[in-house]
């Protein structure tokens, strides 16, 4: 089955850009109907959706973070990756990467989110 | 940008008891919404798509409930391993989807 894994630095540098990447396996990252999507929970609270990137490159995001993010993937090394700039330590959270389905099921449309990765946490401080 | 509200944000309750959820969206969202578990140290795990929709291999205990801007997810009888936080989630107004800020299941 599908597993994802998200990695890098578990602490940025306030005004720094943190990056991270997702490594997709067991299946195609090319699939049809399947957004690569970043979701981050802050420490002790709810959850919060990033963006998420199409195979093709097509990408959407939260509008609250969209002058700061960017999401790029590579299809050829089946990973999608991060770029979160200016960061603070608002910005402090546990990193998750996950595949969203969007389409119809039963002719209707659905969104989920499944499976997600184990997550990692980011830590912004000097 | 609609704003999911759960409540209550902790729920005791005993094994093998029923256990009821609620959650609210600030505007209609007809039945585009999902519910995950989150147990500590784990990523969510998709329980409800569908507003009702037990996603593959989710037990029959767990059901959801609701349309428009009231929602419930039930669990009829709970298991030891149940006891976890849940977050709704919606999709019918994006970007961005939004969660609910999670119900912690406690053992009573």
């Amino acid at each position: 089955q599908v597993q994802l894994q998200e990695s890098g630095p578990g602490l940025v540098k306030p005004s720094q850009t943190l990056s991270l990447t997702c490594t997709v396996s067991g299946g195609s990252i090319s699939s049809g109907g399947y957004y690569w999507t970043w979701i981050r929970q802050h420490p002790g609270k709810g959850l919060e959706w990033i963006g998420y990137i199409y195979y093709t490159g097509n990408t959407y995001y939260n509008p609250s973070l969209r002058t700061r993010v960017t999401i790029s993937i590579d299809t050829s090394k089946s990973q999608f990756s991060l770029k979160l700039s200016s960061v603070t330590a608002a910005d402090t959270a546990v990193y998750y990467c996950a595949r969203q389905f969007k389409g119809m099921v039963d002719d209707t449309p659905v969104v989920w989110f499944d499976p997600w990765g184990q997550g990692t946490l980011v830590t912004v401080s000097s | 940008e609609i704003v999911m509200t759960q409540s209550p944000a902790t729920l005791s309750v005993s094994p093998g008891e029923r256990a009821t959820l609620s959650c609210r969206a600030s505007q209609s969202i007809n039945s585009n919404l999902a519910w995950y578990q989150q147990k500590p140290g784990q990523a969510p795990r998709l329980l409800i798509y569908g507003a009702s929709s037990r996603a593959t291999n989710i037990p029959a205990r767990f059901s959801g409930s609701g349309s428009g801007t009231e929602f419930t997810l039930t669990i009829s009888s709970l298991q030891s391993e149940d006891f976890a936080v849940y977050y709704c989630q919606q999709y019918n107004n994006w970007p961005p989807y939004t969660f609910g800020q999670g119900t912690k299941l406690e053992i009573k």
